[in-house]
């Protein structure tokens, strides 16, 4: 059985400070790792898919970084602000994976305070 | 925004009942999933699907069945309704871009089981 894990599992950062978490996973067989935002009441939608160790990839004021040998990535937000309180959740495939579907972590809930 | 669609948003029913949810997509994605989420969890894969006429079962047991017969449609169904069953149920549906597989995901349908 695979294991993600994310930390922390919620967080309250106040409104302009930057933030990061963390997600493990194995670093035996990686294939890929991807990151999702979970708004409440909305549907997850794919942040990020990273595949080589030492990729970092951004999307305005989010960004990811990926180290397959270790077997982490940490989501940093710059910045924060209201409209990123999400959960974001990190997914695993492992290599040979695809149709197998994504091995998720539980998330880590973050709450922007004004 | 994916066009991935599913009903119902909320369901609360009783013992026993044989219930169907629904998971649409207008993107003619061959592959499909659904997932479940128990509160607090992580989302475990339950069945997936390679294109019509192909269902397989994922990482977690699930007394639920699915069936594609159409490439948009890739309903689940509970044949007898348990408090068991009360869980959260997220449809999703993947593309390959760039080589790398992007899983869209529904909205989810919350299922509270009397």
């Amino acid at each position: 059985i695979l294991n993600v894990e994310q930390s922390p599992q919620s967080l309250h950062v106040q409104e302009g400070d930057s933030t990061n978490f963390t997600c493990s996973f194995p670093s035996s067989n990686f294939y890929a790792l991807h990151w999702y935002r979970w708004e409440t009441a909305k549907s997850p939608e794919a942040l990020f898919v990273m595949t080589l160790n030492g990729d970092e990839k951004k999307k305005g004021r989010i960004s990811a970084t990926l180290n397959t040998k270790e077997g982490y990535s940490y989501l940093y937000i710059k910045g924060s602000q209201p409209e990123d309180s999400a959960t974001y959740l990190c997914a695993f495939i492992l290599s040979g994976g695809g149709a197998d579907g994504l091995t998720f972590g539980k998330g880590t809930h973050l709450i922007i305070q004004p | 925004e994916a066009d991935i669609y599913q009903t119902p948003r909320y369901l609360v029913i009783g013992t026993g009942k044989k219930i169907t949810l629904e998971c649409s997509q207008t993107m003619g994605h061959d592959k499909m999933y659904w997932y479940q989420q128990d509160p607090g969890m992580e989302l475990h894969l339950i069945h997936y699907s390679y294109g019509v006429n192909s269902t397989e079962k994922g990482d977690l047991s699930s007394e639920s069945t699915v069936s594609r017969i159409r490439t948009e449609h890739f309903p689940l169904t509970l044949e007898s309704a348990r408090p068991s069953h009360t869980s959260q149920y997220l449809c999703a549906s993947s593309e390959m871009t760039g080589g790398q597989e992007t899983q869209y995901f529904g909205p989810g349908t919350r299922l509270l089981v009397l």
